[in-house]
């Protein structure tokens, strides 16, 4: 499988609930992120890592953990989120910083009910 | 701080009508700039990729241009088709370390049949 592959691509999950968002790259990029993208909004960058380690956090809430084991997988740990945090999350990937593009995966629809 | 434009939020044409969308930013400084398209509720799939020494790169029935000294950049549709429909992102990498990208807010293309 080549590309940016997101799972699951649907989740509903309610307020008390742990649920885990997964990416996998198969691209050899070193650099891999997390995106968030609500209704009638622009997309927000949530987390940047680079060879796997933090490189960037955007002032995201802690329900929200992300965790990146090596360059080609990345987590997002959700834990008693709120209503407003339903909205399509985003993986992308790029190598060096993203002077060759970045590729984006399909995205998870998450709905917190 | 760079900023990326996208007028008019949506447009709507009928088929086979040739069209440009528009992208303008506010600082030249940067690596490359890339159009990504997006379907309702899917990720994002990258259109083309323009480094910042080109002036244009085309793909099938798209042609992007860029001009860094006028912060312009051109996304050109020949004979648009109905599966032409969805919405078009503007992206640039700014220059310098740890630089991230800088999305415009979209065009929401509608190409009736």
């Amino acid at each position: 499988e080549t590309g940016v592959t997101q799972t699951p691509r649907h989740l509903v999950m309610g307020m008390t609930n742990k649920k885990s968002l997964k990416c996998e790259q198969h691209l050899g990029h070193n650099a891999m992120y997390w995106y968030k993208q609500s209704a009638k909004k622009p997309l927000e960058l949530m987390f940047v890592y680079n060879f796997k380690e933090q490189t960037e956090n955007n002032s995201v809430p802690s329900r929200f953990s992300p965790e990146c084991p090596n360059s080609s997988h990345l987590f997002l740990h959700l834990h008693t989120l709120q209503p407003e945090d339903s909205a399509l999350y985003l993986c992308a990937s790029s190598q060096g910083g993203g002077y060759y593009g970045y590729t984006f995966g399909s995205g998870t629809r998450l709905t917190v009910v | 701080k760079q900023e990326v434009t996208q007028i008019p939020a949506a447009l709507s044409v009928p088929e086979g009508e040739n069209l440009v969308l528009n992208c303008s930013f506010t600082d030249s400084a940067i690596y490359n700039l890339q159009w990504f398209r997006q379907d309702p509720g899917k990720g994002l799939t990258s259109l083309l990729l323009i480094q910042s020494s080109q002036r244009e790169q085309t793909s099938g029935r798209l042609n992007a241009s860029l001009d860094k000294s006028s912060g312009r950049s051109t996304l050109y549709i020949a004979a648009s088709q109905p599966g032409d429909s969805a919405t078009y992102l503007c992206a640039v990498l700014p220059s310098g370390a740890n630089s991230k990208l800088t999305f415009g807010k979209g065009i929401t293309l509608s190409v009736r049949p």
